[in-house]
């Protein structure tokens, strides 16, 4: 079965500074990997995916997440954070051989930027 | 622009009644949408799978008789919530799968508010 954990509920960092929020994942087979954001009230928004390709996956707004297959993780990284990212992330594995299709979420992270 | 509807995005019900939520795929057809729900602060649940002219298959502990879905057509799912109750109030989500020769693309709606009073 495939599941995908985020260890941190919020993770604090202040304007300007860099900023990660955790994933891993467990799959039987290859994944796919996402991140999504939700802002208050909203439904989701896509950030990035990894399918296969370069480790380091550029995505919207200036994230970036590095597929790290040995630790199975897909941390999802800003060089420099703004008060505009604060918001809900959620991370999401979908086993690239399952015929269903369905992608599981990670709890979520809340990312908040202090000015 | 919005390629996956959903409708309503906000609704009230009283306790005891039945709320259909609607999903629809808007420029392509979609053979398997997904619904989850959301509790406040709290991930998403995936539910069940739609799939077009068939059973939706649903994710263990989620009861079918009280989470009725209905993909009678390549754009339109439906999930209706029966005999609602003030638990079931929650974010409901659902998905679409677009395939293409390109690879497969999910496609989240925004999302629809229950409030059971």
């Amino acid at each position: 079965a495939q599941s995908v954990a985020q260890p941190e509920d919020q993770v604090n960092v202040a304007e300007g500074n860099p900023l990660t929020v955790k994933c891993t994942y467990s799959v039987s087979g290859n994944p796919y990997l996402f991140w999504y954001v939700q802002y208050p009230n909203r439904g989701l928004q896509f950030l990035l995916k990894y399918i296969t390709g370069d480790n380091l996956v550029k995505g919207s707004y200036g994230f970036e997440a590095e597929f790290n297959k040995s630790q199975t993780s897909f941390h999802l990284k800003k060089p420099s954070a703004l008060v505009s990212d604060s918001a809900l992330y959620f991370c999401a594995v979908r086993d690239m051989y399952s015929s269903a299709s369905k992608i599981i979420f990670g709890s979520g992270t809340r990312l908040s930027i202090r000015p | 622009g919005a390629v996956v509807s959903q409708h309503p995005s906000w609704v009230i019900c009283k306790s005891g009644t039945s709320v259909k939520i609607e999903c629809r795929s808007l420029d392509f057809q979609a053979t398997t949408m997904f619904w989850y729900r959301q509790f406040p602060k709290q991930s998403l649940m995936l539910m069940a799978t739609s799939n077009e002219g068939s059973k939706a298959t649903y994710e263990q502990g989620v009861e079918k008789d009280k989470f009725l879905i209905n993909h009678a057509s390549l754009t339109l799912s439906t999930l209706t919530v029966t005999s609602a109750h003030p638990e079931d109030s929650s974010f409901y989500i659902c998905s679409a799968l677009r395939t293409s020769n390109r690879g497969n693309t999910i496609y989240f709606g925004e999302g629809s508010w229950l409030t059971v009073v």
